[in-house]
């Protein structure tokens, strides 16, 4: 079984501080990674997308991937009382597995203010 | 901006009986999937379209279940007999390629 882990959380964040989140996979031939947002009761919004190792920033939001160590992560910097939500990870297979995103569980994001 | 729209958002049906999700896609998309989400637990995946057909599907995806796409902008999801462990979020997601998926607000389907 191919599968995505999250820490659960919650992950309690100050006001202006920095969110690390993690997200580990199990498919070796996963390509895509995404990262979505997800408030109670709400649809999946998706952040960010990664396809090549390294980093990529988009506003206040990085995500990194490593695919050698099977691990991607989600940074928010100067977190916000609106940023708390429970953040979804996601990959997306091989080509024998084109559309299909297996998703983590999500790990709850708590700013305080 | 462009949205996945779906209807109804919440459905109440009773055990035995069939119910329609519907969904439209971004115009230009041309993959549509189908997620569920139980309460407290992840988003699952339920089968992929593209093209007119089936794509990919899942174990969940049974005989129970059935996508259609009747026209040019809806995208539904049937379930012929519902049963009470079918209770849950349905997503329709869509993408204009094989990459970014983006979803629905979402039907909460309760079966009595």
């Amino acid at each position: 079984q191919k599968e995505v882990e999250q820490n659960s959380g919650p992950l309690s964040v100050p006001e202006g501080a920095i969110a690390s989140l993690n997200c580990t996979y199990s498919d070796r031939g996963s390509q895509s990674f995404f990262w979505y947002r997800q408030y109670s009761g709400k649809s999946p919004e998706l952040i960010m997308s990664i396809y090549s190792n390294g980093d990529k920033e988009d506003g206040r939001f990085t995500a990194q991937l490593n695919k050698a160590s099977q691990y991607v992560s989600l940074l928010i910097r100067d977190s916000q009382p609106s940023d708390s939500a429970t953040y979804l990870c996601a990959a997306k297979g091989t080509t024998d597995s084109w559309g299909k995103f297996q998703f983590g569980a999500g790990t709850q994001v708590v700013v305080t203010p | 901006e462009p949205e996945v729209t779906q209807t109804p958002s919440h459905q109440v049906t009773q055990m035995g009986q069939e119910v329609i999700l519907r969904c439209v896609p971004i115009s230009n998309h041309l993959y549509f999937y189908w997620y569920r989400q139980i309460l407290g637990q992840k988003v699952e995946f339920l089968v992929s379209f593209y093209n007119n057909e089936i794509s990919e599907k899942s174990e969940i995806f049974d005989d129970q279940f059935s996508v259609e796409r009747p026209d040019g902008s809806n995208f539904t999801l049937k379930i012929r007999s519902t049963k009470l462990e079918d209770s849950a979020m349905y997503f329709c997601a869509s993408s204009g390629t094989v990459r970014e998926q983006y979803f629905g607000p979402g039907t909460r389907l309760t079966v009595t």
